[in-house]
């Protein structure tokens, strides 16, 4: 039931934009956005939900396609400190489960 | 707390050996995930609590993995037996929102540090 994440890595300039991708098997309620650095704890960017409702971060938005199982994350005008991984998050089949996706490491360099 | 603790930060035990680890949440949160962080990997999730009840347990890797929360705030994951590819950073994350009713709260998960188990 993970989500699988595109691409895997991605290495950026900044000021450049990025577009990770997110797909599940299963019919989603909703998609979270996470951005975990190295050796530290992920943090939460962002949810979308189910009727379109998203709830975001300056700079850094998402879409969700309910049809397709499918959300993308766009990062705009990177920085620096948008380095890390970003994983992508929905619930399982029961309600009961929260899993995070394969990740993708995105790095900016100057 | 002002944020979810987790404790020990870093533990190294000898194969074979029982260790437990420990995760406060946020004041009220209702629900409380582990998950496995093996290194270069995703989270992988363990189990699910809603209050002290143990509601999903469907990712615990075998029986020699336990986790309880008695009393609906701490909650404690129990290694039993260690094995070399138990060796992971464990995850514990709180949430005031209820998974499947996302539309509820924001339904934000909040996340420990982490206890990084090594074992030799």
């Amino acid at each position: 039931q993970q989500p699988v994440q595109s691409p895997q890595a991605v290495i950026l300039r900044e000021g450049e934009d990025a577009v990770i991708n997110c797909s599940s098997s299963k019919a989603l309620y909703s998609v979270h956005w996470y951005r975990q650095k190295h050796g530290e704890a992920p943090v939460f960017l962002m949810i979308l939900l189910k009727g379109g409702e998203q709830k975001g971060h300056e700079k850094i938005s998402a879409s969700f396609n309910e049809k397709k199982q499918q959300s993308s994350l766009y990062l705009t005008a990177s920085q620096l400190s948008y380095s890390g991984t970003y994983f992508c998050g929905t619930e399982g089949n029961t309600g009961n489960q929260f899993y995070f996706g394969t990740g993708t490491s995105l790095t900016v360099i100057p | 707390g002002a944020g979810v603790s987790q404790s020990p930060r870093y533990k190294v035990a000898k194969r074979g050996q029982d260790v437990a680890l420990r995760c406060d949440p946020i004041s009220g949160h209702v629900s409380l995930f582990w998950y496995q962080q093996a290194l270069g990997q995703g989270p992988e999730f363990l189990t699910y609590f809603q209050n002290e009840a143990q509601l999903d347990k469907s990712g615990l890797p075998s029986d020699r993995f336990f986790a309880e929360r008695p009393e609906g705030s701490v909650s404690t994951l129990k290694i039993q037996r260690t094995q070399q590819e138990d060796s992971a950073v464990y995850l514990c994350a709180s949430s005031s929102s209820l998974p499947g009713l996302a539309l509820r709260g924001t339904g934000e998960l909040f996340f420990g540090e982490g206890s990084r188990l090594t074992v030799l």
